[in-house]
């Protein structure tokens, strides 16, 4: 089947501006995450979804960031008066559960000029 | 603190060779240990994994080698190719626990 889809793919913005990223899991995943990946660095954790909650919020940067997930499937991580140092990959994953193997999506590339 | 330390940030090979990426980890609860590779524009995917009660596991050209004493990890490709040009991540997670900590990447260049 299908596999983690994120839109938009890439998307340039300007500082002090909101966006909106979207994730679309695999049919039937109840995990879902979210991750941040800057040049040379690796996979930073941002949130976890099992099924619509996210018990695990540890990982947002700042009160700036917020996720959601409706209808246990997709997701939108959304950055609030976003600044340059926001500038990164923005990768989703799901899996079948926790503890499961995740699946990544390709990604959303964030510019903030 | 960085918990799981990779090495070499990046690697050129000739095709044909051995292509070895190494990581280390601090914390003694890590009890599973995946290996991800990544092609450009695209997410990270589980390549292979390792848990702690065996000390190697091969997948076609694929071996991690570990060394639980040492709290080492490795990767091993043999007979490296030019498809397997792309970022590898280690990444590490104990029992319980469904956010693996991840190692910062090693960019793996195979010359044809």
């Amino acid at each position: 089947g299908a596999g983690v889809s994120q839109s938009p793919s890439n998307k340039v913005t300007e500082k002090g501006k909101d966006v909106e990223l979207r994730c679309d899991p695999i049919s039937g995943h109840t995990a879902l995450y979210w991750y941040r990946q800057s040049l040379g660095q690796g996979l930073e954790f941002l949130i976890y979804f099992q099924g619509n909650s996210a018990p695990d919020k540890s990982g947002l940067p700042s009160d700036r960031f917020s996720a959601e997930r409706t209808g246990g499937s997709v997701s939108t991580l959304k950055i609030q008066r976003t600044q340059q140092e926001d500038s990164a990959v923005y990768l989703c994953a799901s899996s079948p559960g926790l503890l499961g193997t995740q699946y990544f999506g390709p990604g959303t590339r964030l510019l903030v000029l | 603190q960085q918990q799981v330390k990779q090495s070499p940030q990046s690697l050129i090979v000739q095709k044909g060779g051995i292509s070895i990426i190494n990581c280390a980890y601090e914390n003694t609860a890590f009890d599973y240990f995946p290996w991800y590779q990544q092609f450009p524009g695209k997410g990270p995917a589980l390549l292979i994994a390792i848990r702690p009660d065996v000390s190697e596991k091969k997948e076609g050209r694929f071996t991690i080698s570990f060394n639980k004493s040492a709290k080492q990890f490795s990767l091993h490709i043999m007979d490296s190719q030019p498809g397997d040009s792309a970022t590898y991540f280690c990444a590490a997670s104990e029992g319980g626990s469904y956010i693996p900590t991840f190692g910062r990447g090693t960019s793996l260049i195979v010359h044809p």
